[in-house]
């Protein structure tokens, strides 16, 4: 595709639900990104995938968090059992360099997934 | 701990008025990149700086990169209403490879 799409766009779920967040990257970028933004904050790093090697996931805040990139394709952040405190919006980035040098890339951000927590 | 720091977080103008945005750290980086983002969209890229002491212009909005490459700072002049979002900073640490965010700037530039 042109861009980055993520689905779903809004999502509101009851504490202790699981949800899956999808991000579909451009077509043949190698790197992919999550990140999660707190209202009124910048987007803090979870998790980075080349391909469909998962190279780091030290951003992800505890064991209920999950992503996977099982064909270096389509992307899924799982979250189970949420919590009040997911609540935030979930950024996809891909970039076509499979360099892990974010910097010296250019990352196309999705519109991200706004997840709400009643 | 935030490894990026902008200020203000937030500024309120008046349309034709000019305006700094700083984003500063403690730590080293080997590149800075300034993003805009409206509401309900993802950042969009306005402009990588990867050398210390670069300024670079687009527009009406210069970039600089700080010499020791710790801080940028953007300026925009004679701000627009269009020039209204959510501006962050994002770098590279030397001593790392993932792309940090600062807390952001909001700006609001009244007509």
């Amino acid at each position: 595709g042109a861009g980055v799409s993520q689905s779903p766009r809004y999502k509101v779920a009851k504490r202790g639900q699981d949800v899956a967040l999808r991000c579909d990257p451009i077509s043949g970028h190698v790197s992919l990104f999550w990140y999660q933004q707190a209202l009124g904050q910048g987007p803090e790093f979870l998790t980075y995938f080349q391909n469909e090697a998962q190279l780091d996931k030290s951003g992800l805040p505890s064991d209920r968090f999950f992503a996977e990139r099982p064909e270096g394709s389509v992307s899924t952040l799982k979250i189970q059992r949420t919590q009040q405190e997911d609540s935030a919006v979930y950024l996809c980035a891909s970039s076509e360099d499979g360099r892990q040098t974010a910097g010296a890339n250019v990352l196309t951000f999705g519109a991200g997934s706004r997840l709400t927590v009643l | 701990t935030q490894l990026l720091e902008q200020s203000p977080q937030f500024l309120s103008i008046q349309e034709g008025e000019n305006l700094t945005v700083y984003c500063n750290s403690s730590s080293v980086f080997s590149s800075l990149q300034w993003y805009r983002q409206e509401p309900g969209e993802g950042p969009v890229l306005l402009v990588t700086v990867v050398t210390g002491g670069e300024v670079k212009k687009l527009k009406r909005l210069t970039f600089q990169f700080g010499d020791a490459r710790k801080d940028s700072s953007l300026h925009i002049t004679a701000a627009q209403p269009g020039d209204t979002g959510l501006y962050l900073c994002a770098g590279v640490p030397d001593s790392s490879y993932k792309l940090i965010f600062g807390s952001g700037t909001r700006l609001l530039v009244r007509p």
